[in-house]
């Protein structure tokens, strides 16, 4: 069974300019959930998504989005970069909603901004 | 506002040298206490979970414990391969929804 796959691995950008990161969750998990995280604040959860809904929201700015399609996939947006949004994006998935003793993580995609 | 913390930021140990990792939280209304492991270059990987004050769970050399206040991961006579980013997680109810609220995580190093 093939795990979340997150793709790019690696992305460099620079400021002012926008991302799309994508997500592909476990066949049959039905919930994607975004983490961001850094080297002094850890993980901090971003969004979750289950049925293309957006179910739950963190503490972050309108910069950040996300959408989820019919199959599951998950893309997350960031717009206008920012120094500080270098990080390793995380994403996760369940297969319902909420499940966090079930939660499967990809390797994540390594954003830097210059 | 609730937070976790972790210590010590970063740990070394000899092989076969036992320790504990603390994880610390405060937080309202505490619903479970996550712990996970991180290798470089992938996302954590659940290891357990504890839901109530005085439990414990065990994997192989890992034991997790928890208090009011507190969680402890013991190592027993570490190997290398438990090299890695120790991370814990309080699971909290908040704005109508569970979030895990995480800790910055504990990098352990174990020498042969």
């Amino acid at each position: 069974k093939a795990g979340v796959t997150q793709t790019p691995r690696y992305l460099i950008k620079t400021r002012g300019q926008q991302v799309t990161l994508s997500c592909s969750p476990i066949s049959g998990h039905r919930s994607v959930s975004w983490y961001q995280q850094t080297p002094g604040q850890g993980l901090q959860f971003l969004f979750e998504y289950f049925s293309e809904t957006q179910r739950n929201k963190g503490n972050f700015p309108g910069r950040f989005s996300g959408r989820q399609f019919s199959n599951s996939r998950s893309e997350m947006n960031v717009s206008t970069l920012e120094l500080g949004d270098s990080a390793l994006y995380l994403c996760a998935s369940s297969a319902l909603t909420g499940d966090n003793e079930k939660l499967f993580f990809g390797s994540g995609t390594q954003l830097s901004v210059l | 506002e609730d937070q976790v913390t972790q210590s010590p930021e970063a740990l070394r140990l000899q092989e076969g040298e036992s320790s504990s990792l603390n994880c610390s939280y405060t937080v309202s209304g505490l619903r479970g206490l996550f712990w996970y492991r991180q290798d470089p270059g992938k996302g954590p990987e659940f290891l357990f979970t504890l839901y109530s004050a005085g439990e414990e769970k065990e994997k192989e050399r890992l034991k997790a414990t928890l208090t009011k206040k507190e969680s402890f991961l013991h190592i027993t006579a570490p190997k290398p391969e438990d090299s890695a980013t120790y991370l814990c997680a309080a699971l909290v109810f908040s704005g109508g929804y569970n979030k895990l609220i995480f800790g910055a995580g504990t990098r352990l190093a174990v020498h042969p």
